[in-house]
């Protein structure tokens, strides 16, 4: 059972143009949300993350929307760079007192061409 | 570099036998996550130790155990193996009081089980 989903398993963009990574969720437990990055031979950093109570969170290029009704996510980078290529998680908690258990998408792979 | 080493890198072993991976984190985070990342896949949640206590865990089976020590260590040990049981383990600590969420993660120990 699939909780969370990244439908999109590759995306490829220009440099300086934008980069809309999606995902979604199904279970209505999930009151937060998080992205990480990963590179290969790296484990994932994290990235940005957005509290159910917000619908829009941003860190410099990096902004992620939450669309709760439609339990869909969003991250924009703009502008994308050389250096954003890598797989995007999308990852989800409910918040249970153990409180850090993420429920991970399948990632997408992001490349930023030149 | 997040600071948190995993070991070894890259381990094979055969059906039915025992494995131990280990990781180190950082003082001050006094929570450790175990993920099991397939390939393809986006990482699992096998279960968490706060303060060498296990106080969440997956929908893994009880031959994936672990330990948590004092000194901001951890070990995963998984007995029995299984085929299936190849993967990427992701080890991930939590800094007392940071961000909900947020993990740090390891690069992660390679298994794979012939």
């Amino acid at each position: 059972d699939q909780q969370v989903k990244q439908n999109s398993p590759s995306l490829s963009v220009q440099e300086g143009r934008i980069s809309i990574l999606n995902c979604d969720y199904t279970n209505s437990m999930f009151d937060y949300f998080l992205w990480y990055k990963k590179y290969p031979a790296e484990g994932p950093t994290f990235l940005i993350s957005i509290s159910s109570i917000k619908d829009k969170n941003e860190d410099g290029r990096f902004t992620v929307f939450l669309n709760k009704s439609a339990k869909h996510l969003s991250l924009h980078i703009v502008p994308s760079q050389p250096g954003d290529s890598a797989v995007y998680f999308c990852a989800a908690s409910a918040y249970t007192g153990g409180g850090n258990k993420l429920t991970f998408g399948t990632g997408t792979q992001l490349k930023v061409e030149l | 570099e997040t600071g948190v080493t995993q070991s070894p890198t890259h381990l094979i072993k055969t059906r039915g036998q025992q494995v131990t991976l280990r990781c180190s984190s950082q003082s001050g985070h006094n929570t450790v996550s175990w993920y099991q990342q397939a390939l393809g896949q986006g990482p699992q949640f096998i279960f968490q130790y706060y303060r060498e206590e296990e106080n969440g865990r997956g929908n893994f089976p009880p031959r994936f155990s672990g330990l948590q020590f004092p000194n901001y260590s951890s070990e995963l040990n998984v007995n029995a193996l299984e085929l299936d049981d190849s993967a990427l383990y992701l080890c991930a600590s939590k800094l007392a009081g940071g961000r909900r969420g947020e993990q740090y993660f390891g690069p992660g120990t390679r298994l794979t089980v012939t």
